[in-house]
């Protein structure tokens, strides 16, 4: 089985602008989870999505958004960048059978440097 | 609210010489831990997982981690390091019936020298 796989994987912004990432899980998984990467801040975690459903959030703010799609793929965005978004932003799927006991499996993630 | 303390930014161990990875939680309720290692420019793989069944876990490489409740501790060990080893390991603890929301330790850089 293919893992999961995130585009792009190198992404360089402006301040201001907006930026799209693509997240593929694992085929048969049906959740998929961001976290967001940086040196000062650690992992954090952004949002989990369930059969096209936000389920749980993290504490940032809305300029950070995502969605779901039928076929388990998942996109998040975020608007007007400022330069504490560079970061590292990682995928994570799991078959949701026990939900908190799952593994998550990580994808390569996407990092995203703002200018 | 739950949280997971890893203690040491840096751990330096000689090929061959124990590997401690130290990791206190805090939770309101039984907690599940996990022990994730991340090697550069990738991205995270699960070590091992408790979840509240053999407080002696097993998981690959080599590595086990002995949750210990009185202890609110879940340390990572491994007998004998290996250069292969080198990388970082995050604690973190899964919390919610409805879904995951992992909450990750600030992780601990494993250096091996030979």
């Amino acid at each position: 089985k293919a893992g999961v796989t995130q585009t792009p994987r190198y992404l360089i912004k402006t301040r201001g602008q907006q930026v799209t990432l693509s997240c593929s899980p694992i085929s048969g998984h049906r959740s998929v989870s961001w976290y967001q990467q940086t040196p000062g801040q650690g992992l954090q975690f952004l949002f989990e999505y369930f059969s096209e459903t936000q389920r749980n959030k993290g504490n940032f703010p809305g300029r950070f958004s995502g969605r779901q799609f039928s076929n388990s793929r998942s996109e998040m965005n975020v608007s007007t960048l400022e330069l504490g978004d560079s970061a590292l932003y990682l995928c994570a799927s799991s078959l949701e059978v026990a939900a908190s006991t799952d593994t998550q499996y990580f994808g390569p993630g996407t990092r995203l440097t703002v200018l | 609210a739950q949280s997971v303390t890893q203690l040491g930014s840096h751990v330096s161990v000689s090929e061959g010489a124990l590997v401690l990875l130290r990791c206190n939680y805090s939770s309101s309720v039984p907690p599940y831990l996990f022990w994730y290692v991340q090697y550069p420019n990738q991205g995270l793989q699960l070590l091992l997982k408790y979840t509240s069944a053999a407080t002696l876990v097993k998981g690959i490489n080599g590595f086990e981690a002995e949750f210990k409740k009185s202890e609110t501790s879940f340390h990572l060990t491994k007998p004998s390091a290996h250069m292969s080893d080198a990388a970082e390991y995050f604690c973190a603890v899964s919390v919610g019936t409805g879904g995951f929301k992992t909450i990750f330790g600030a992780g601990t850089r494993l250096f091996v020298k030979a």
